[in-house]
């Protein structure tokens, strides 16, 4: 089946600790997009990338870090520097076409202990 | 910068008793207005994109509209397993982005 996978579903980290979530598709979209969501907020932009190897800063990148070595693949990493990281994580991608919609995977929890 | 707001935060219905969910917005110009459904813990589901005033897209009980300026989403004799909350977002000609509203919380009591 064709999709959007996270992982993983629900992570923990210690203050101080980066860590890194994991995103993979294979629907062969050419654009791929990381969203924060906190409790009452919408969906706000981390970081997206249109193709690979090329990546932009979202409305909130600070103290997140991306990769797009593969078209498959955009891991992000939250790092030390961010200071308030527990949110429910959100992934998703789209075709090349600016006019089309975006598909989420089902998001990982990420709790600072 | 584009911005999306939803109203109302939530909605409360009774089995049946059907209502709109608005979506006002502001983008330089409009490529898309994409409807979402989110249940709790999960990642949004797509149900509709719409690109220019006077469209409309129907699935099930929901239908989504558009003006120039917004969009409506009519759920019509809902079902309990419609109770979810609607996210509804749009991208504008400057760049990829999705900006998204804060959603509609759906309540719906058999």
């Amino acid at each position: 089946d064709g999709g959007i996978t996270q992982s993983p579903k629900y992570l923990f980290r210690k203050e101080g600790q980066n860590v890194t979530l994991s995103c993979e598709q294979n629907l062969n979209h050419d654009a791929m997009y990381w969203y924060r969501q906190d409790p009452g907020q919408g969906l706000r932009l981390i970081y997206y990338s249109q193709i690979v190897n090329d990546f932009q800063k979202g409305d909130i990148a600070e103290g997140y870090s991306v990769s797009r070595e593969k078209k498959e693949s955009f891991p992000l990493t939250v790092t030390s520097a961010q200071k308030n990281p527990t949110a429910f994580y959100l992934c998703a991608s789209s075709k090349g076409s600016m006019n089309t919609e975006a598909f989420f995977g089902q998001g990982t929890r990420l709790t600072v202990v | 910068e584009d911005q999306v707001t939803q109203s109302p935060e939530a909605l409360r219905l009774q089995e049946g008793e059907s209502s709109s969910l608005n979506c006002s917005y502001t983008v330089s110009g409009l490529r898309g207005l994409f409807w979402y459904r989110q249940d709790p813990g999960k990642g949004p589901e797509f149900l509709f994109t719409l690109y220019s005033a006077g469209e409309e897209k129907e699935k099930e009980r929901l239908k989504a509209t558009l003006t120039k300026k917004e969009s409506f989403l009519h759920i019509t004799a809902p079902k309990p397993e419609d109770s979810a909350t609607y996210l509804c977002a749009v991208r504008g000609s400057n760049d990829y982005k999705l900006s998204f509203g804060a959603g509609t919380t759906v309540t719906v009591r058999a």
